[in-house]
């Protein structure tokens, strides 16, 4: 079983839709989680960590569930340049190692 | 301006010679790692490094070896014996005193025929 598994996708939205990515681990050890966005042929980027309460920035809401030991991802009023694809990543803590999804595709359309 | 840097963004080489791939970082990070993504794939850990000459193995070292002399520092070396060498090779490193949050280099495009 995969330590973190996500929906690959693609998904295809149209401007302006609000736009949901989840993602589950297997580790109940699991202690530090984040979203990461990565554009073609590039390094992944920091998109924003994940907080027990729940936190937001702007356009981007992300939560963490931890009795179900899932993330998730919401992006509203979706821009053309939210394309690119979405990498949920968990951290041990205990080991410091980072556990990457394989990442789920989006395509915002004119 | 802090970050991490890898050097060269493309590299091609002849099957059968080992390369080295840089990677130097100035965050003061005392975490490194090496990644490795085939085309539409996740990361796949090679090697990583909590502190100074001391490393351990990910979960696709076979092929690959590492050194960490210096803080700022975590060269990555391809060997001959990696069987498909050929994929963009990431570096990384985390503060894992403060924030365990990771930060990517530009990545290394290889490139072996």
């Amino acid at each position: 079983r995969k330590e973190v598994e996500q929906d690959p996708g693609p998904f295809n939205v149209p401007e302006g839709a609000t736009v949901a990515f989840n993602c589950t681990y297997s580790n109940s050890a699991s202690q530090s989680f984040f979203w990461y966005r990565q554009d073609c042929r590039k390094e992944p980027k920091l998109l924003m960590s994940v907080y027990s309460s729940g936190n937001e920035d702007g356009r981007f809401t992300a939560q963490l569930n931890r009795a179900s030991q899932y993330i998730s991802l919401l992006i509203r009023d979706s821009k053309l340049s939210d394309s690119a694809t979405y990498l949920c990543v968990v951290n041990m803590v205990i080991g410091n190692q980072f556990y990457f999804g394989t990442g789920t595709s989006l395509t915002v359309i004119p | 301006d802090g970050g991490i840097t890898q050097s060269p963004k493309y590299l091609f080489r002849k099957e059968g010679q080992n390369v080295t791939l840089s990677c130097e970082q100035n965050l003061n990070h005392d975490a490194m790692y090496w990644y490795r993504q085939d085309p539409g794939q996740g990361l796949r850990l090679i090697y990583y490094s909590q502190i100074v000459n001391d490393f351990q193995k990910g979960d696709i070292a076979e092929g690959y070896s590492v050194s960490r002399e210096k803080k700022e520092s975590f060269p990555l070396t391809v060997t001959s014996a990696q069987k498909n060498p050929t994929a963009f090779y990431l570096c990384a490193s985390s503060d894992r005193d403060y924030s365990y949050e990771q930060y990517f280099g530009p990545g290394t495009r290889l490139t072996v025929t």
